[in-house]
């Protein structure tokens, strides 16, 4: 069966810092991957996804970025957080092609103090 | 520009009765809809989904409708529980995209 990994549960960083979330995928092969943040009392908020190694596409311009080294490895990375970096970070997955739904990890909570 | 709404952030409903979740789409392009719920510092669950083909999927206690004229489609549950009481979000895709948008999602309270 498909397991998705994501890690630290959570995160107290300063502003000005660097971050790295780290997501895998254990079970399949050649999954999207996804980044999704959940700001406080709001919805779900795609940020990057993923369709094969190296390939990366932005919905939201900011200050994150997103790296897909390996088939089944997804990063969030921030060279410098702001407090407004301050939510709850997902990971997904998903079969390529569509018509099959989301699988999300546990989040990350990060706070930005 | 949101394009899948949830139009009520809260309901409470009694214990045995039926919850109604609703939610709007913009886009027609959508052709795949999903609902999960959502249990606080955790990842959403998938619950049911939908093919734009059907106007009704049902598993279990979860009924999903879809009416593709309107752009509307809801979440039953029948009957409601205290263990339903979470967050759902509605999600909806392009079946040749690749991505999913979420609408602001409810939060369900089943009172017992």
């Amino acid at each position: 069966s498909q397991t998705i990994h994501q890690w630290p549960a959570t995160l107290v960083q300063p502003v000005g810092s660097p971050l790295s979330l780290e997501c895998t995928v254990e079970g399949t092969s050649n999954p999207n991957l996804y980044w999704y943040r959940q700001a406080a009392g709001r919805g779900l908020q795609l940020l990057f996804y993923s369709v094969g190694i190296g390939q990366i596409s932005s919905e939201v311009p900011q200050n994150l970025s997103a790296s897909r080294p390996q088939d089944r490895q997804f990063i969030l990375s921030s060279k410098k957080l702001l407090l407004s970096d301050s939510g709850f970070y997902l990971c997904a997955w998903s079969v390529l092609g569509g018509g099959s739904p989301l699988h999300f990890g546990n989040g990350t909570r990060l706070t930005v103090t | 520009d949101q394009q899948v709404k949830q139009n009520s952030p809260s309901l409470s409903v009694q214990e045995g009765r039926i919850s109604i979740l609703n939610c709007d789409y913009t886009n027609s392009m959508f052709d795949y809809f999903l609902w999960y719920k959502k249990y606080p510092a955790e990842g959403p669950t998938f619950l049911i989904s939908i093919s734009s083909i059907k106007d009704k999927n049902e598993d279990g206690r979860f009924t999903v409708f879809l009416n593709k004229s309107a752009k509307h489609l809801s979440l039953h549950i029948v009957p409601s529980q205290p263990g339903d009481s979470a967050v759902y979000f509605c999600a909806a895709s392009a079946n040749t995209g690749n991505q999913f948008y979420f609408g602001t999602g409810t939060s369900l309270t089943v009172i017992p």
